[in-house]
């Protein structure tokens, strides 16, 4: 049984460019999460997707967007990326409505902005 | 902004010794949850406390809520050098988002 998968594991990206980081959920869940993760710091929400529809966002601005396709994938793309976006990408999966509130979490995209 | 506070930020401690962190919480929570992260990698789910228990033990692991004073603590018992991580605490507040903690850094010295 397949944890919960992310690609590519790591990017380099200059100021300016855009993004896209991937992320398949474990087996079974329908709904993913992403967080942002900067050095030395706990992780923070970005937003959650649930029947391919934005379902909870945290506090970041409309250049961080995401994607959720039939089969529960999902993308999380980052437009006129900032120094300050160089982070790790977590991406987790649980199941909606199943009683468990536990999140799996893949082993994260590191994300370098020159 | 982040829901919880993890105390100390820091921790080394002897192998073979216990090893307990707390976190602090400012709003009702549904449950909160204990997550380990080796090395900037990818978080694993250690216990889930929800809002109605009290104490839970998994393994090595006891978890003890208190939602009078809004803390948790986690204890690990007889730590060994693969205990060595960062520990976060999350809460799941009442309109479901996760919020971490900015973790507790655990060194297990040999």
């Amino acid at each position: 049984d397949a944890g919960v998968t992310q690609s590519p594991t790591h990017l380099i990206k200059t100021r300016g460019q855009q993004v896209t980081l991937r992320c398949s959920p474990k087996s079974g869940h329908d709904t993913v999460s992403w967080y942002q993760q900067a050095l030395g710091q706990g992780p923070q929400f970005i937003f959650q997707y649930y029947e391919e529809e934005e379902r909870q966002r945290g506090n970041f601005p409309d250049r961080f967007s995401g994607h959720q396709f039939p089969n529960y994938s999902s993308e999380l793309n980052v437009n006129a990326l900032l120094l300050g976006d160089s982070a790790l990408y977590l991406c987790a999966s649980s199941r909606t409505g199943q009683g468990s509130d536990t999140q799996y979490f893949g082993p994260g995209t590191r994300l370098t902005v020159l | 902004s982040q829901q919880g506070e993890e105390d100390p930020q820091a921790l080394s401690i002897q192998e073979g010794e216990n090893a307990t962190m707390n976190c602090s919480y400012k709003t009702s929570i549904n449950n909160l949850q204990w997550y380990r992260q080796n090395s900037g990698r990818g978080l694993v789910h250690l216990i889930l406390i929800r809002s109605n228990e009290r104490e839970k033990h998994s393994g090595r692991l006891r978890v003890t809520l208190d939602t009078s004073k809004k803390s948790s603590s986690l204890l690990i018992t007889a730590s060994r050098a693969a205990d060595t991580a960062s520990y976060f605490c999350a809460t799941d507040r009442r309109d479901d988002k996760i919020i971490f903690g900015k973790g507790t850094r655990l060194h297990i010295l040999p």
